[in-house]
């Protein structure tokens, strides 16, 4: 069954670089959502988009910004990179936010390094 | 705030040895509760979704409960193998447009 690509897997940038990070959610899914998971810590919840519009919105930095594309593929655009984002970045996807059974299936991740 | 709690947050068993995990939640008001696996610098593998509705999912030697008006859940594993070396993690969802918020996991070691 197809699953949840995300694209690098892995990314090294220095401080001040930007950084865009790639997702592919399983075909018919129209909800993405964006995990932040740092060195021993549980995912950190960044935002996510339902239909091509944002949904909620968690403890994502202003330097950060994402979005859904028409064919729900979403990027998370990460600039001015600072030592403290160096962490493993998943994108999940759902069938329908809306629903009870909705299930999130996460992505590999990305782990980003910031040097 | 949601917030989740896992407990133990290590746990060492032999092979063959069933085993019980727990997560607690401080808002009972839930739509859904998820189980996953997560091996080291890998992702999360989905096992179980619990709706609230729902008391118990079970898949394999799985088998995960849901008391939504004590704000428990937990997850059973029973004949423990070697394999099943990851950590655990709990999440709850708490609408139909929210997130899910983790606990911090139990990270599960059996030897053989």
């Amino acid at each position: 069954a197809a699953g949840v690509i995300q694209s690098p897997r892995h990314l090294i940038k220095e401080k001040r670089e930007t950084a865009t990070l790639k997702c592919y959610p399983i075909p018919r899914h129209d909800t993405v959502y964006w995990y932040q998971q740092g060195p021993g810590q549980d995912p950190q919840f960044l935002i996510s988009f339902y239909e091509k519009m944002q949904s909620d919105k968690g403890s994502i930095p202003d330097r950060f910004s994402a979005q859904q594309f028409s064919d729900y593929h979403s990027e998370l655009n990460m600039s001015s990179l600072e030592l403290g984002d160096s962490a493993l970045y998943f994108c999940a996807s759902s069938l329908s936010a809306r629903l009870a059974l909705d299930e999130q299936y996460f992505g590999p991740g990305t782990r980003l390094t910031v040097t | 705030k949601q917030e989740v709690t896992q407990i133990p947050a290590a746990l060492s068993v032999p092979e063959g040895e069933n085993l019980v995990l727990n997560c607690s939640f401080t808002d009972s008001a839930i739509y859904n509760l998820q189980w996953f696996r997560q091996d080291p610098g890998k992702g999360l593998t989905s096992l179980l979704l619990i709706q609230s509705s729902q008391r118990e999912q079970t898949s394999g030697r799985l088998n995960a409960s849901l008391d939504k008006s004590s704000g428990r859940s937990t997850l059973y594993i029973a004949a423990s193998q070697p394999g099943d070396s990851a950590t655990y993690l709990c999440a709850v969802k708490n609408s139909g447009y929210s997130t899910l918020t983790f606990g911090k996991g139990t990270m599960l070691l059996v030897s053989p």
